[in-house]
């Protein structure tokens, strides 16, 4: 069974763009989440999506967006990029919404 | 609001010699608690979930533990490839996960 998929792995772009992330989840997963890691605070919950709605929300600004499609995959957008912007973004997907399976996430740099 | 907090942020142990990581947490109403392994490159892989106090999960040289507030991590007679940040989570009636900072764990021949 493949496991979840992000797109890509590497991204680089400058302050002020804006950037989508990509990610497919294990089949038969209806629950993608995001978050953010970074060395000083750790994975911090951007959102989860259940069957293509917002079920839960993390404490990120509204520069912070996603989506789910009707197949399941999820996409991340952030707009008017910010230089403490730059970290792992993971994308999880999960059965239950509680055990959590994890991509290898896209690494973001914003110079 | 949640808040999961870890110790120590770094261990280095020799192989063979174990030891316990610590996870305390203050979660309304919870729900579950996790532990995830997590390797350089790589997304965290999902360890064990325990559900009430008491509980206890084994995998090979690991083994979780789970008491009111906490939640320990032994590691018994580790090699070199447990070397990993070891990931604490939890969550609660606000149904969101909410992750601790990780211990960088290292073992050395």
């Amino acid at each position: 069974k493949a496991g979840v998929t992000q797109t890509p792995r590497y991204l680089i772009k400058t302050r002020g763009q804006q950037v989508t992330l990509s990610c497919s989840p294990i089949s038969g997963h209806r629950s993608v989440s995001w978050y953010q890691q970074t060395p000083g605070q750790g994975l911090q919950f951007l959102f989860e999506y259940f069957s293509e709605t917002q079920r839960n929300k993390g404490n990120f600004p509204g520069r912070f967006s996603g989506r789910q499609f009707s197949n399941s995959r999820s996409e991340m957008n952030v707009s008017t990029l910010e230089l403490g912007d730059s970290a792992l973004y993971l994308c999880a997907s999960s059965p239950n919404g509680e055990k959590l399976f994890f991509g290898s996430g896209t690494q973001l740099s914003v110079l | 609001e949640d808040q999961v907090t870890q110790s120590p942020e770094a261990l280095r142990l020799q192989e063979g010699e174990s030891s316990s990581l610590n996870c305390s947490y203050t979660v309304s109403g919870l729900r579950g608690l996790f532990w995830y392994r997590q390797d350089p490159g790589k997304g965290p892989e999902f360890l064990f979930t325990l559900y009430s106090a008491g509980e206890e999960k084994e995998k090979e040289r690991l083994k979780a533990t789970l008491t009111k507030k906490e939640s320990f991590l032994h590691i018994t007679a580790p090699k070199p490839e447990d070397s990993a940040t070891y990931l604490c989570a939890a969550t609660g009636t606000a149904s969101k996960l909410t992750f601790g900072t990780g211990t960088r764990l290292q073992v050395t021949l």
